[in-house]
């Protein structure tokens, strides 16, 4: 069975620093793949990051990079220099290759991240 | 266009009326589909729709009724609800594939009176 993990169900954070979100996995799929999303008070879900299985070099999107650690079956969110802007809730998220795990993406619990000016 | 747009916005209805959610995408994605999603809990799959059929209904209720007119539309008609499925409703579409994510629209905030 697929799994996500993700034990911090909030977290507080300075206005500029960085933050890390904790993301563990679990499957048996050989490919998947891994998402953050960031749903604001506005209840909109927004694509933040992906990471494939596959992939060698840790993903990056502007202030956002994944920790990618496959033995650990880890896939932490950083967020360097944080804005006010970044207080949401953030989910964690998979997505399997094999049939039926291929049309569903496994949700966390996901992390509530307050900023402080 | 990146966009799935989600009608209404904000919907209040009766446990008696007959309401429609509707959703659309154009960007070629060949599946959709509805979540339902309480407050500070991630999203519960609903139905999902690939190229046009229904493809997996999670046990939901029948005063749940989805419907996929073609490949950019996707609605979900509701009748005689609860008070207990007031909850933001989330449209998504996605390539086939563990290498894409999903597209989500901004959803519609249902409240059932």
């Amino acid at each position: 069975a697929q799994k996500i993990t993700q034990t911090q169900p909030g977290m507080f954070v300075q206005e500029k620093e960085a933050v890390t979100l904790d993301c563990t996995y679990d499957t048996s799929d050989p490919s998947y793949g891994l998402f953050w999303y960031k749903q604001p008070s506005s209840g909109e879900m927004i694509f933040l990051i992906y990471q494939g299985s596959y992939d060698q070099q840790n993903a990056t999107e502007g202030r956002y990079s994944l920790n990618f650690q496959k033995a650990r079956k880890s896939a932490n969110l950083v967020i360097s220099a944080s804005q006010l802007g970044d207080s949401a809730m953030y989910f964690c998220a998979m997505r399997g290759a094999r049939a039926g795990n291929n049309r569903k993406l496994i949700w966390g619990l996901g992390t509530s991240l307050a900023v402080n000016p | 266009d990146t966009e799935v747009t989600q009608t209404p916005k904000h919907l209040v209805m009766g446990m008696t009326n007959k309401k429609s959610l509707k959703c659309e995408q154009h960007m070629g994605h060949r599946a959709m589909y509805w979540y339902k999603q309480k407050a500070k809990k991630p999203p519960e799959l609903m139905f999902v729709y690939s190229y046009e059929k229904l493809s997996i209904n999670e046990s939901v209720p029948s005063r749940f009724s989805p419907e996929c007119p073609n490949s950019s539309l996707l609605n979900l008609h509701l009748h005689a609800l609860q008070p207990e499925d007031s909850a933001l409703y989330l449209c998504a579409s996605s390539q086939q594939g563990p290498n894409y994510g999903y597209t989500f629209g901004s959803g519609t905030r249902l409240t059932v009176v």
